[in-house]
């Protein structure tokens, strides 16, 4: 059974202080690692997709790599607006569906 | 160019009320998708569908029905709502393969 796990739930960063999130992963057969933003009161916003273990993706103060076990998501010099939840998900070669993991809610203060 | 819209946006029941959440998408999306989340659960797909005429259960169906009515609506019913479909209900669409699923804002739903 396919399986997505964050770490940690919650992290409070101050601004300018660095820090990466966790998405441990299992499936079987990777299609795509998907990372999205989520604010409160709204539908996850995409951020980056990841096919192979290797790849790593930018925008802005954000880096996405990824492992054959995990993924990351690196953040660099973050700002306030950058306060959000962090969603992790997954897509098997089996199937159409996305397998989310519960999210890493990110808190940067000023 | 609206993306994935969702209506309504709020709706409270009482239970054993039915209703039907609407989701369109603008976007000539093949695949749209309907999830729900609840506090420390995470995003759980309900039912789906792959292309226009199909639809596939997800991980949580039970007490939901869909209709693909074509290509760009997608509605989720529930015949008899119960307090435990009390939630926050995301429709989503994808144009093909492994491409970025499109969200719409969300119907928060309460069923007292």
């Amino acid at each position: 059974e396919d399986q997505v796990t964050q770490s940690p739930e919650a992290l409070r960063l101050q601004e300018g202080e660095s820090s990466s999130l966790n998405c441990s992963y299992t499936v079987s057969g990777l299609r795509g690692l998907f990372w999205y933003r989520q604010d409160p009161g709204k539908g996850p916003e995409f951020l980056f997709t990841l096919y192979s273990a290797g790849e790593e993706k930018e925008k802005e103060r954000l880096k996405a790599t990824l492992t054959k076990k995990e993924s990351f998501l690196h953040i660099t010099a973050p700002k306030p607006e950058d306060s959000a939840t962090y969603l992790c998900a997954v897509q098997a070669n089996s199937g159409y569906a996305l397998n989310f993991g519960k999210g890493t809610s990110l808190l940067v203060t000023p | 160019n609206a993306g994935v819209t969702q209506t309504p946006k709020f709706q409270v029941l009482k239970t054993g009320q039915s209703m039907t959440l609407q989701c369109a998408q603008d976007m000539n999306h093949n695949s749209m998708y309907w999830y729900r989340q609840d506090p420390g659960m995470g995003l759980r797909l309900i039912y789906y569908s792959a292309s226009e005429g199909t639809t596939d259960k997800g991980e949580v169906p039970n007490g939901y029905n869909v209709s693909r009515l074509n290509k760009r609506e997608f509605s989720l019913r529930l015949e008899s709502a119960a307090p435990s479909q009390t939630s926050v209900y995301f429709c989503a669409s994808i144009l093909s393969g492994v491409n970025e699923q499109f969200f719409g804002p969300g119907t928060r739903l309460t069923v007292l």
